[in-house]
């Protein structure tokens, strides 16, 4: 256990119907990011906070998607219209924030969503 | 941030050292090598990062050529708990913001009882 929890672990949805998931990062850590994971492929990038403020987003994310970490605290992860191609693993991870040791990141175990 | 090449898939004998390759030859001065594992069903996990020193810590060893162009991971005993895909990942690490951990393919270790 990293720390790092995700909820839910699978979501099953019907094409075009909204999801939302919730990310608890470790209590200190003011960094959060999401990660997509697709079979066979290295997780991929989608964006990250740095406490409460959005700092980057992949052009991976598009308008569908939105990202929230109200507080500074946990993050909510919010897909609209979902569509087939967005069945995937989505991963959280936080790290304490500045500097090469500090830039370590705890992955949560991720929310597997099938979209049918 | 630089690219990796890392070989697909690799095997081990359980208990031996289990020796993983990384080639980053446009690594640039400034650019750290982290590691990182998946182990199936669960979300990447830390194991080391160096910058031109050799570093050890309790999961593995991590050895950078002298150019730094290529880099080993070394598991000194490998379990069958190792089984996993290891990804090597070349990274800046600014003084201000930040820049993502972006992940490649990997290796996929497979050790055998």
């Amino acid at each position: 256990d990293t720390g790092v929890s995700q909820d839910p672990r699978h979501k099953i949805t019907k094409r075009g119907q909204n999801v939302t998931f919730r990310c608890d990062p470790i209590s200190e850590h003011n960094r959060l990011y999401w990660y997509r994971q697709t079979l066979g492929q290295g997780p991929e990038f989608l964006t990250y906070f740095q406490n409460e403020a959005q700092l980057e987003k992949s052009r991976l994310l598009s308008d569908r998607f939105s990202a929230e970490r109200p507080k500074g605290s946990f993050s909510t992860l919010e897909i609209q219209r979902t569509e087939q191609g967005d069945s995937a693993m989505y991963l959280c991870a936080s790290s304490l924030g500045q500097g090469a040791t500090n830039e370590k990141l705890f992955f949560g175990s991720g929310t597997q969503l099938s979209v049918l | 941030d630089a690219k990796t090449t890392q070989p697909t898939s690799m095997d081990c004998a359980e208990g031996r050292a289990a020796n993983l390759p990384c080639n980053h030859s446009t690594i640039s001065g400034n650019e750290y090598v982290y590691w990182y594992r998946q182990i199936h069903s669960q979300g990447p996990q830390y194991i080391i990062h160096g910058l031109k020193n050799n570093e050890t810590n309790e999961m593995a060893s991590l050895i950078i050529t002298e150019d730094r162009k290529s880099s080993t991971l070394i598991l000194p005993h490998a379990t069958l708990r190792d089984t996993a895909v290891y990804y090597c990942i070349v990274r800046v690490v600014p003084d201000s913001g930040n820049t993502p951990l972006v992940f490649g393919k990997g290796t996929r270790l497979s050790v055998i009882a």
